[in-house]
């Protein structure tokens, strides 16, 4: 069965340093991976997919997401963590046996701290 | 930027009681989805609709629920006989068309049943 694992509840992080939420998945055949943030009392928005191409995606708001095959790995990256960045960041694979649902991650709280 | 929008932002009823949770997915998006989210869980899926049908649906989706596109704009999840258990936080979804895989979520609506 495929999968999405966040194995981070909660990353605390100084404004102004890098920041990495973790992602891991298992699926059968090629990953579509992708990440949503949830701001508080706010729907899930969009960050950042990949599909095929380039390992390293670039999303919105300065977000960033390196696909790693071996490692069955999507972590999400910032160079420089903004307080505002503070949200629930959720990842997803898509099921590709089943037609393009979304499986998710548990959620990450990222809390970015001045 | 055209978003999705749903209605009401919360609705509270009685267990038994059988509600109606309204979305207006993007104008020209052609794939429509549910997602539900209890408190502290992971977002799952509940449905997908396209052509005006259910194209899948998770275990989740019982014979308490059904779906509806009463006319162009507007995408319905219903409720028959409310339980406590179905107390969570409802997200409409849509995308294009088969050949994008990002899925827009709308601000969600929470369910409390009493």
């Amino acid at each position: 069965a495929q999968s999405v694992a966040q194995p981070e509840d909660q990353v605390n992080v100084a404004e102004g340093n890098p920041l990495t939420v973790k992602c891991t998945y298992s699926v059968s055949g090629n990953p579509y991976l992708f990440w949503y943030v949830q701001y508080p009392n706010r729907g899930l928005q969009f960050l950042l997919k990949y599909i095929t191409g380039d390992n390293l995606v670039k999303g919105s708001y300065g977000f960033e997401a390196e696909f790693n095959k071996s490692q069955t790995s999507f972590h999400l990256k910032k160079p420089s963590a903004l307080v505002s960045d503070s949200a629930l960041y959720f990842c997803a694979v898509r099921d590709i046996e089943s037609n393009y649902q979304l499986i998710w991650g548990a959620g990450t709280k990222l809390i970015i701290k001045p | 930027e055209p978003e999705v929008t749903q209605t009401p932002s919360h609705q509270v009823t009685q267990m038994g009681q059988e509600v109606i949770l309204r979305c207006v997915p993007i104008s020209n998006h052609l794939y429509f989805y549910w997602y539900r989210q209890i408190l502290g869980q992971k977002v799952e899926f509940l449905v997908s609709f396209y052509n005006n049908e259910i194209s899948e649906k998770s275990e989740i989706f019982d014979d308490q629920f059904s779906v509806e596109r009463p006319d162009g704009s507007n995408f319905t999840l219903k409720i028959r006989s409310t339980k406590l258990e179905d107390s969570a936080m409802y997200f409409c979804a849509s995308k294009e068309d088969p050949s994008t895989d990002t899925q827009y979520f709308g601000p969600g609506t929470r369910l409390t049943v009493l």
